[in-house]
């Protein structure tokens, strides 16, 4: 059962966009793709799932493409808030949805 | 909606000495998940729960750790005896339905720290 695979870290400024990729090329067909987000000292936090189509909510936007073997994550207007460890997991391999958390990527806001 | 609450938010032991961890889900969440998380690390899944049952412990040290979920609602993790490398956040989470597409809302977590 593979992890995804993330940078270890990113960079922004605030007020501007932020893509987050993730890599997932063994995902089935049957696998959602699920980012959450950990501020220090605390949780993880839902952000937002899909299975194949693009998504939206009022935190962020998730493509997926096509192959599904991929996805990113965007912030729209990244705020100092934002900074945190994002986690894009793989939701499968088990018919109850076994979670894996991988090292997730450090993203930096820069004000 | 009040959140998963989780207590105590610190526990510092001795090893070799026991412990407890307390879990109070959602209301009306039938999946609950015990993570692990080393510093550094990303959570790592202990155990999952389906309403009272049992449906992932492949990764729970099972001569040390133990946990039950009663009537389906709370559950408790408990650690007899501690190791040195028992010391991290232990997290829990529930969710509506199966983690597959059901999203985990997670506990503030315990902080153990095994001396």
């Amino acid at each position: 059962d593979a992890k995804t695979t993330q940078p270890n870290s990113m960079e922004s400024n605030e007020e501007e966009p932020v893509h987050l990729p993730c890599n997932h090329s063994t995902i089935s067909g049957t696998d959602y793709i699920h980012w959450y987000r950990q501020l220090p000292s605390q949780g993880p936090e839902y952000v937002i799932h899909g299975l194949t189509s693009n998504v939206n909510n009022r935190m962020a936007s998730l493509a997926i493409a096509e192959d599904r073997k991929s996805s990113t994550l965007i912030l729209h207007r990244a705020t100092l808030r934002d900074a945190a460890v994002y986690y894009c997991i793989k939701a499968g391999g088990t018919s109850y949805g076994k979670l894996t958390f991988g090292q997730g990527t450090i993203l930096t806001v820069h004000p | 909606e009040a959140g998963v609450a989780q207590s105590p938010r610190y526990k510092i032991i001795e090893k070799r000495q026991s412990v407890a961890f307390w879990c109070n889900p959602i209301s009306g969440h039938a999946t609950l998940y015990w993570y692990q998380q080393i510093l550094g690390q990303g959570p790592k899944l202990l155990i999952q729960f389906q309403n009272n049952g049992v449906v992932d412990d492949s990764q729970l040290p099972k001569d040390r750790f133990s946990a039950e979920r009663l009537k389906g609602v709370d559950s408790t993790l408990k650690i007899q005896p501690a190791k040195l490398e028992d010391s991290a956040v232990y997290l829990c989470a529930s969710s509506l339905g199966r983690g597959r597409r059901s999203p985990l809302h997670f506990g503030n977590g315990t902080r153990l720290t095994v001396t």
